[in-house]
């Protein structure tokens, strides 16, 4: 049982647009929410992370919003690039370890 | 600077063979984490281990082992590999809890058991 669950599969983005990944979860026990970013043949490394009592945190062309009410928290690049191009993983944290989603594919065409 | 190696990065070995796996990192974190990778199910936790001597299972424990005898290796063992165990294996570590500290991966172990 996926105990995050993530969307879309994959993702085809132009140089320049916006990219949107959306986790959503069950367990209100979470308290810490990060992102990982992937590059092939590499393992993951955090890219951005955020905890249920701030509803945004921005990191350059990286946002995460965050809705506790709703149990959705989503990933969004600005001005998406090339080098972006990427797996990307939303995770959560409940029981001191963190539990992944499956993962997004993202292709930013130039 | 501190890095965390896995090796072999690749194996490929016949079902039924005992396998083993290595994580060694240099920062001298206590605490280290076996994930497996698998398409359409992201990265689940195998076991972890919060210091030496103690090991914990985690989701998908069944036909894993591991060992803690120092702080800075962990080995994942694959007691009789199984075809459903083919995957690609990451390492973790963290000084302290993920979240708190950032969690740090290896590049991976693609393993194939034929």
């Amino acid at each position: 049982q996926q105990q995050v669950k993530q969307s879309p599969q994959s993702l085809i983005v132009q140089k320049g647009g916006i990219s949107i990944i959306n986790c959503a979860y069950e367990n209100t026990a979470f308290d810490y929410f990060p992102w990982y970013q992937q590059f092939p043949g590499k393992g993951p490394a955090l890219l951005i992370a955020i905890r249920p009592d701030v509803s945004e945190k921005k990191e350059g062309r990286f946002t995460i919003s965050f809705n506790k009410s709703a149990k959705q928290f989503s990933l969004h690049i600005m001005d998406s690039q090339p080098g972006d191009s990427a797996t990307y993983f939303c995770a959560a944290r409940g029981a001191n370890n963190l539990f992944f989603g499956t993962g997004t594919r993202l292709t930013v065409i130039p | 600077d501190a890095e965390i190696t896995q090796s072999p990065r690749h194996k490929i070995t016949e079902t039924g063979r005992q396998v083993t796996l290595a994580c060694h990192q240099t920062w001298n974190h206590n605490n280290m984490f076996w994930y497996r990778q698998d398409l359409g199910h992201g990265l689940r936790l195998i076991h972890y281990s919060y210091g030496v001597q103690d090991t914990n299972k985690g989701e998908v424990s069944d036909g894993y082992s591991v060992s803690r005898s120092n702080t800075e290796d962990l080995p994942l063992t694959l007691e009789s590999a199984a075809s459903s165990q083919t995957s690609v294996y990451f390492c973790a570590s963290s000084e302290a809890l993920p979240g708190d500290t950032e969690a740090f991966f290896g590049q991976g172990t693609r393993l194939t058991v034929v």
